[in-house]
């Protein structure tokens, strides 16, 4: 069956530009997550839904990053007034319920210039 | 917070040699604990995971892990690697006080030499 999708699967932006990324979890999965990959950092966790909430922030590096999530499906994760420091490959995964594996999707990687 | 370490960031082997890669992470609670891989060019896929029960779990191509809790470590280990199994290999941990994120390990470079 079909995995999760991320579109797009580069984006170059100028610094100071505002980034979309879009996650399409599998269909029927309540649970979805935002983690990035870079050099530096590793693998770290940005936010989780449940459903369309978000109980858990607590990995979002600044106020300039926000996700939301509508229908219980797709989920897009905004990056306002892009830095430097921000590319990295977003990942987006989903899962049947909280307690299950996570799927993860190809990424996006973003480079900002 | 916890956290998890893994301690060989690169390993080279030749076919057919064994391989065992060393994770170890921080938390005295219950935890379910992961094995993923990334191979060039495509996502990351779970290799085998541990929620409870046997402690000795088997994967997908041959691989397996041990959690030994008095070690707080879940190392993955394959008798018998192949130069297919060239890949970054991350541990990560869900601990019961997290919510359900996932945090990983800073991943191993696999590279087999056929």
């Amino acid at each position: 069956g079909a995995g999760v999708s991320q579109s797009p699967s580069n984006k170059v932006t100028e610094k100071g530009k505002d980034v979309e990324l879009r996650c399409d979890p599998i269909s029927g999965h309540t649970a979805l997550y935002w983690y990035r990959q870079s050099l530096g950092q590793g693998l770290e966790f940005l936010i989780y839904f449940q459903g369309n909430s978000a109980p858990d922030k607590s990995g979002l590096p600044s106020d300039r990053f926000s996700a939301e999530r509508t229908g219980g499906s797709v989920s897009t994760l905004t990056i306002q007034r892009t830095q430097q420091e921000d590319s990295a490959v977003y990942l987006c995964a989903s899962s049947p319920s909280r307690e299950d594996e996570q799927y993860f999707g190809p990424g996006t990687r973003l480079t900002v210039t | 917070a916890q956290s998890v370490s893994q301690h060989n960031h690169h390993v080279i082997l030749s076919e057919a040699a064994s391989l065992e890669l060393g994770c170890n992470y921080s938390y005295g609670g219950t935890v379910n604990l992961f094995w993923y891989v990334q191979y060039p060019g495509q996502h990351l896929q779970l290799l085998l995971k541990y929620f409870s029960g046997d402690p000795l779990v088997k994967g997908i191509k041959g691989f397996e892990a041990e959690f030994i809790k008095s070690k707080f470590s879940f190392n993955l280990r394959k008798p018998s690697v192949q130069w297919s199994d060239t890949a970054e290999y991350f541990c990560a941990v869900n601990a019961d006080n997290a919510g359900n994120m996932l945090t990983f390990g800073g991943g191993t470079r696999l590279m087999v030499k056929p």
